[in-house]
């Protein structure tokens, strides 16, 4: 399945820049999804969108701000990130909201 | 937040074996999806679920979902060196709720 992609795939930043993450598809799914893996832990919703609309805030800190133009990309932009934050940002979408197709994600390093 | 109890952790085994892992929560869920993923990638949409007692196979992978509607299994037949991977399991409990993902289990072939 290669309908969602994601760039960059790998980013290191410091803690005072700015950087942003996007996510791509081309399947016609109306609803996208920001994820959080990190190592021992069970993936983190961060944010949902269905139709454009933000519908679901995992109680995610305000660093993080996702951006959803239209139904075929997602961004996810990053400013004064922690050290904690580095992580395997996953991109998700789905046409129904019950399966969920993921990018390749990306590998975020915090300096 | 729920929960989902996957097991096992990690398996090593040796190829040509068959392999079983299950998911277990304490809700009821009405739908169940397996997702493995290689390193460095997403998640990939191996099986889905829908039904109570449902079995559904995809190619020498078979899983079930559970009669209780709170746990799912999945079998792999005659494994092979590309079988190596992680193993998620994830659970629906409604149309509005967020999916639910298991911590993983980590399976290892010897060739």
């Amino acid at each position: 399945e290669t309908g969602v992609t994601q760039t960059p795939r790998h980013l290191v930043m410091g803690m005072t820049n700015k950087k942003s993450l996007k996510c791509e598809q081309h399947l016609g799914h109306n609803a996208m999804y920001w994820y959080k893996q990190s190592a021992k832990k069970p993936l983190e919703l961060m944010f949902v969108y269905n139709f454009k609309e933000q519908t679901e805030n995992n109680s995610v800190p305000s660093r993080f701000s996702p951006e959803c133009p239209n139904s075929s990309h997602l961004f996810l932009h990053l400013h004064t990130l922690q050290p904690e934050d580095s992580a395997l940002y996953l991109c998700a979408s789905s046409p129904t909201g019950k399966e969920q197709f993921f990018g390749p994600g990306t590998r975020l390093t915090v300096l | 937040g729920q929960q989902l109890n996957q097991s096992p952790q990690s398996m090593f085994i040796q190829e040509g074996e068959d392999v079983s892992m299950n998911c277990t929560s304490s809700s009821i869920f009405n739908t169940w999806l397996w997702y493995k993923q290689d390193p460095g990638e997403g998640p990939v949409l191996l099986i889905a679920l829908y039904k109570a007692g449902e079995l559904t196979s995809n190619g020498r992978l078979t899983a079930q979902f559970g009669i209780t509607r709170k746990d799912s299994f999945l079998n792999i037949s005659a494994s092979i060196p590309s079988d190596v991977g992680i193993y998620f399991c994830a659970g629906l409990e409604s149309g509005n709720t967020p999916l639910v993902f298991g911590k993983g289990t980590r399976l290892s072939v010897i060739a």
